[in-house]
């Protein structure tokens, strides 16, 4: 089975700096797609950014990037440039690649606070 | 494109009794998947289903069960409440069952049990 931690339970920034979130997974499938879904007070769970785990290169969505070490098997979220609306608790998650049969696995989440 | 819808968006019932929640993917996806969300345990996987058929499925009693519509639409049922299933039920609907189907979800629906 796997399994998804996040050590941080809870992380505030200052407006416009940067920080970065850890996530380490435990997994023996070499085929499989890590991912961060931020959510905000609201409630709705948005995908922030998708990594393949055979592609070497890190995601990047705009602001949004993760540091992907497959052998070291952690995903960290890094956030630059954060703004007030990045408030919300954020979720590292696995999904392993079996067409058919794949779930989310998420982790205990992470609640950041950017502060004005 | 409407994003995924869920009703009702909050629910009381007491225990012993049964509840229903419905989701309504985003238009043209065919998976639906559900999840609970509790301080307790986290965001757990449920069960996702694909035209009209469970694919997968969570650890959970069989007091939870759910269904899908020929139109996407996907139903999920508890039976015989228990106050540890008060939770926000998420669901969660993709194009595919191919893992690189984005998932998106909806809002949720708060269940509160007393």
């Amino acid at each position: 089975a796997q399994t998804v931690t996040q050590s941080q339970p809870e992380m505030s920034v200052q407006e416009a700096e940067t920080v970065t979130l850890s996530c380490t997974y435990d997994t023996s499938e070499s085929n499989y797609y890590l991912f961060w879904y931020k959510q905000p007070p609201s409630r709705q769970m948005i995908l922030v950014i998708r990594q393949e785990a055979y592609k070497q290169q890190n995601a990047t969505e705009n602001r949004f990037s993760v540091n992907f070490q497959k052998a070291a098997k952690s995903f960290s979220l890094k956030i630059s440039d954060s703004q007030l609306g990045d408030t919300a608790m954020y979720f590292c998650a696995f999904m392993k690649h079996n067409f058919g049969n794949e779930k989310l696995t998420f982790g205990t989440g992470t609640r950041l606070t950017i502060i004005p | 494109k409407a994003g995924v819808t869920q009703t009702p968006r909050y629910l009381i019932k007491t225990r012993g009794q049964q509840v229903t929640l419905s989701c309504s993917p985003i238009s043209g996806h065919r998976s639906v998947s559900w999840y609970q969300q509790t301080p307790g345990q986290g965001l757990q996987f449920l069960f996702e289903y694909f035209s009209e058929t469970q694919r997968n499925k969570g650890n959970f009693p069989g007091r939870f069960s759910g269904r899908q519509f020929s139109n996407s639409r996907s139903e999920m049922n508890v039976s015989t409440l228990e106050l540890g299933d008060s939770a926000l039920y998420l669901c969660a609907s993709r194009t595919t069952l191919a893992a690189q189907s984005k998932q998106f979800f909806g809002p949720g629906t708060r269940l509160t049990v007393l």
